[in-house]
């Protein structure tokens, strides 16, 4: 069965300074990857998606994260926190189940940017 | 991409009462899901709405607890029925803009329900 965990629920780092979200997978078969981020009080936003292409994707605001199939990773990374960076992360994986592709959610990692 | 919008953004209840919320995209999609996220949780698949078919529910719910209707192909309602404080949650709607090429979904803004 596919699953997703985010090995960590909150993650906090100064403006200006790197940043790392981590994200495991387990999948019988190649899986599709994706991360959507939450802002306070509004919908998810898809940041980026892996379909089996390229492993290094990059995404919107400057993010960007690496498929590693041999660590089955897919850690989030953006070079320079911006405040409004700060919300909630959440890595996916797909999932093919009673006919369709659905989606599985892991927990959440809550980024803060301070100043 | 699709744009979605839910009805209403957010709402009170009183426990015993039923809500329908809607949900309305900018154009036509074969796949729509309704998903759960409880108060500081991660999403929850409650169930898949394809038009001209009968919902299909994830474990853990049932349709008449949450039935659904997916009259046409750019629109769909959730309700939630004999409520409880445990039903408070934010509901979200999705839609697969194109499975043949990928499967990532696209969410409406979410409607947060209060039961009191």
């Amino acid at each position: 069965a596919q699953s997703v965990t985010q090995l960590d629920s909150h993650v906090s780092v100064s403006e200006g300074t790197p940043v790392l979200l981590r994200c495991n997978y387990s999948s019988s078969y190649s899986p599709s990857l994706f991360w959507y981020v939450q802002h306070p009080n509004k919908g998810l936003q898809l940041l980026l998606k892996y379909t089996s292409a390229a492993t290094l994707v990059k995404g919107i605001n400057g993010f960007e994260a690496e498929f590693k199939k041999s660590e089955t990773s897919f850690h989030l990374t953006k070079p320079s926190a911006h405040m409004s960076d700060a919300a909630e992360y959440f890595c996916v994986v797909t999932t093919f189940s009673g006919g369709y592709n659905k989606l599985i959610f892991g927990a959440g990692t809550r980024l803060a940017v301070h100043p | 991409s699709a744009v979605i919008s839910q009805k209403p953004s957010r709402d009170i209840c009183q426990r015993g009462t039923s809500l329908t919320i809607q949900c309305q995209v900018d154009s036509q999609v074969t796949m729509m899901f309704w998903y759960r996220q409880q108060p500081g949780q991660s999403l929850t698949l409650i169930a898949t709405a394809n038009q001209g078919s009968e919902a299909t529910y994830e474990s853990g719910f049932v349709i008449d607890k949450f039935p659904i209707s997916r009259p046409n192909l750019t629109f769909s309602t959730l309700t939630v029925s004999n409520m409880s404080p445990e039903d408070s949650s934010i509901y979200l709607c999705s839609v697969v803009a194109n499975p043949i090429s990928s499967y990532e979904q696209y969410f409406g803004p979410g409607t947060r329900l209060t039961v009191t």
